[in-house]
């Protein structure tokens, strides 16, 4: 599956380091999803693009910072993270979801580690 | 959105159809049913959604009752790459933007 990509896959940082991820999707969708998925948990629904808008922010601490530069990229900025931020965070793209389109398509992850 | 309930673990051989059933008893008419996956440390795949007819495609078949308020996922053939957590959402159409929320699922084990 290529549809959606992340990179890295997997990341190790410092709480000082400043690093960020990468999600890309060749679908020709117009929204685009972080999730945050830690150990034994559900996944939390992190930030929501729509046309290079934000329309959700679910309550993320700012250490997190979004960047959607178009409806193809989406970038998850991290600067001075917590160890308990250590987690899987997904990429998803869908068509646009005010129009009821919820078929979300996912990326692998990255599995971060934070020292 | 409606609240769905689903069975923490269930096995399946390899071969004979994985029936996967979910509760969604406070289910509104304008609610669809969607039915997600996720292999272990992969992210996860769209399956299937309906609202009140059954449908099936080359993955699955969504069964749903005539009160909408439980639904059966169908894998007819399951393999053992079938083994995954599978979520059942229920999600309405025009709310919060495409927030899907996703509970801790129905962990199915596919043995030889």
């Amino acid at each position: 599956e290529t549809g959606v990509t992340q990179t890295p896959r997997h990341l190790v940082m410092g709480m000082t380091n400043k690093k960020s991820l990468k999600c890309e999707q060749h679908l020709g969708h117009n929204a685009m999803y972080w999730y945050k998925q830690s150990a034994k948990k559900p996944l939390e629904l992190m930030f929501v693009y729509n046309f290079k808008e934000q329309t959700e922010n679910n309550s993320v601490p700012s250490r997190f910072s979004p960047e959607c530069p178009n409806s193809s990229h989406l970038f998850l900025h991290l600067h001075t993270l917590q160890p308990e931020d250590s987690a899987l965070y997904l990429c998803a793209s869908s068509q646009d979801p005010l129009a009821g389109h919820y078929e979300q398509y996912f990326g692998p992850g990255t599995r971060l580690t934070v020292t | 959105d409606a609240k769905t309930t689903q069975p923490t673990s269930m096995d399946c051989a390899e071969g004979r159809a994985a029936n996967l059933p979910c509760n969604h008893s406070t289910i509104s008419g304008n609610e669809y049913v969607y039915w997600y996956r996720q292999i272990h440390s992969q992210g996860p795949q769209y399956i299937i959604h309906g609202l009140k007819n059954n449908e099936t495609n080359e993955m699955a078949s969504l069964i749903i009752t005539e009160d909408r308020k439980s639904s059966t996922l169908i894998l007819p053939h399951a393999t053992l790459r079938d083994t995954a957590v599978y979520y059942c959402i229920v999600r309405g159409r025009g709310t919060s933007y495409g927030k899907l929320t996703f509970g801790q699922g129905t962990i199915l084990t596919v043995h030889p």
